[in-house]
């Protein structure tokens, strides 16, 4: 079955920095690649999805690329700030389910 | 517009006990799921149906479950609780199983001891 993988688990950046975190999964039939945040002690939030027929996608600091040949895809958050701190999870589609990652704790440093 | 509302937000079993964890959504979403957090850990699907009437088992299916006779609830039930199953429930829904975004309920903490 589809297996994704996320890394790193944790990543600590400074303010203002770039953070970066990537994905990979197994399907090739996965199409549809969403990134959610969850803050502590929140529900997780849908931030930006990407589905197979585009490349990349941006809104405003966070972009999304995908590579469709490696089979990876990247959550890229520009200019970092303190409320970017939050655990980010990816996810791809694969026999009408979801399958997550494990999540990657994005820690802001002032 | 309420989203995904889930209630209770807190509740404390004994083992043993049962209880019905409520789900309920006003956006018109064929497909709801129920996850379960633990500290520090990822999502885990218990449930989950794509429409009313339809059931089936995520990967942790043992010791739950569910229903779903209309569109918009879709109630959890735990049958005899352990304290195995202490945990942060998430409910969430979407238009449909896997091409389109979840919007996630705010969680039930459940503690069982």
């Amino acid at each position: 079955g589809e297996n994704v993988e996320q890394h790193p688990s944790t990543l600590s950046v400074q303010e203002g920095d770039s953070a970066v975190i990537k994905c990979t999964y197994s399907d090739s039939a996965s199409n549809y690649f969403p990134w959610y945040k969850q803050e502590l002690g929140k529900r997780p939030q849908l931030i930006i999805d990407i589905r197979s027929n585009v490349g990349e996608k941006k809104d405003q600091r966070i972009a999304v690329t995908l590579n469709k040949t490696a089979k990876h895809f990247s959550l890229h958050i520009t200019e970092t700030q303190p409320e970017d701190s939050a655990v980010y999870f990816c996810a791809a589609n694969s026999n009408y389910q979801l399958i997550w990652g494990a999540g990657t704790k994005l820690i802001i440093k002032p | 517009n309420a989203g995904v509302t889930q209630t209770p937000k807190f509740q404390v079993l004994k083992t043993g006990q049962s209880m019905t964890l409520q789900c309920a959504q006003d956006m018109n979403h064929e497909y709801m799921s129920w996850y379960r957090q633990d500290p520090g850990m990822g999502l885990r699907l218990i449930h989950y149906s794509v429409g009313a009437g339809i059931t089936d088992q995520g990967e942790v299916p043992n010791g739950y479950n569910v229903s779903r006779s209309t569109t918009e609830d879709f109630p959890l039930r735990l049958l005899s609780a352990a304290p195995s199953q202490t945990s942060v429930y998430f409910c969430a829904s979407s238009y449909d199983d896997s091409t389109y975004g979840y919007t996630f309920g705010s969680g039930t903490r459940l503690t069982v001891v």
